[in-house]
């Protein structure tokens, strides 16, 4: 069975710092999808990036990238340039590249604040 | 667009009680899930649904039933509600084509047992 961790429980930088969260993953398997999840106090889960396992290429949306490390089963998310509403929980997840149900599993979360 | 739709999205129940979640998406997806969310553990899959007619059982399933007899509604009951169920419970769907399409989430029933 995918396991995620994500050993940071909480986190707290400056407004317009850069900070990393950390997320590792146990699989057997070579295709799958790691993602980024954001959810604010509105209890909202927003997708905040995605990457696939056959892409070296790191993914990227704006501020918001990740360090793929697929041997080191490593997926870490950079935030620069922090901003107050970047405050959330954050989970890392991983989903198999198959057929059938898409089920994700999630980290156990970090709660990032960003602080004036 | 309302996407998917959960009800309620506040309940308390007394132990011994029943009641029954409702998520309803109107996206034609085929796929559904069930999560619960727990501090420090994240988000665990209860139960989920490849199409109409058809549920499986998820990492976290005792104490749980479902049904999906609608394409668009996926209904989560709890026959006998323990206080080891308070939790936030989220649905979701997904296209359910060849590959990844995508997880549209609802915005979550806090549910509190007593």
């Amino acid at each position: 069975a995918q396991t995620v961790t994500q050993s940071q429980p909480e986190m707290s930088v400056q407004e317009a710092e850069t900070v990393t969260l950390s997320c590792t993953y146990d699989t057997s398997e070579n295709n799958y999808y790691l993602f980024w999840y954001k959810q604010p106090p509105s209890r909202q889960m927003i997708l905040v990036i995605r990457q696939e396992a056959y892409k070296q290429q790191n993914a990227t949306e704006n501020r918001f990238s990740v360090n793929f490390q697929k041997a080191a089963k490593s997926f870490s998310l950079k935030i620069s340039d922090s901003q107050l509403g970047d405050t959330a929980m954050y989970f890392c997840a991983f989903m198999k590249h198959a057929q059938g149900a898409q089920k994700l599993v999630f980290g156990q979360g970090t709660r990032l604040t960003i602080n004036p | 667009n309302a996407g998917v739709t959960q009800t309620p999205k506040f309940r308390v129940l007394k132990t011994g009680q029943s009641m029954t979640l409702l998520c309803a998406q109107d996206m034609n997806h085929e796929y559904m899930y069930w999560y619960r969310q727990d501090p420090g553990m994240g988000l665990r899959l209860i139960h989920y649904s490849v199409g109409e007619g058809t549920t499986a059982k998820g990492e976290v399933p005792d104490g749980y039933n479902v049904s999906r007899l609608k394409k668009q509604n996926f209904l989560l009951g709890l026959e006998s509600a323990a206080p080891s169920q308070t939790s936030v419970y989220f649905c979701a769907s997904s296209r359910g084509d060849r590959g990844y399409t995508g997880y549209t989430f609802g915005s979550g029933t806090r549910l509190t047992v007593v």
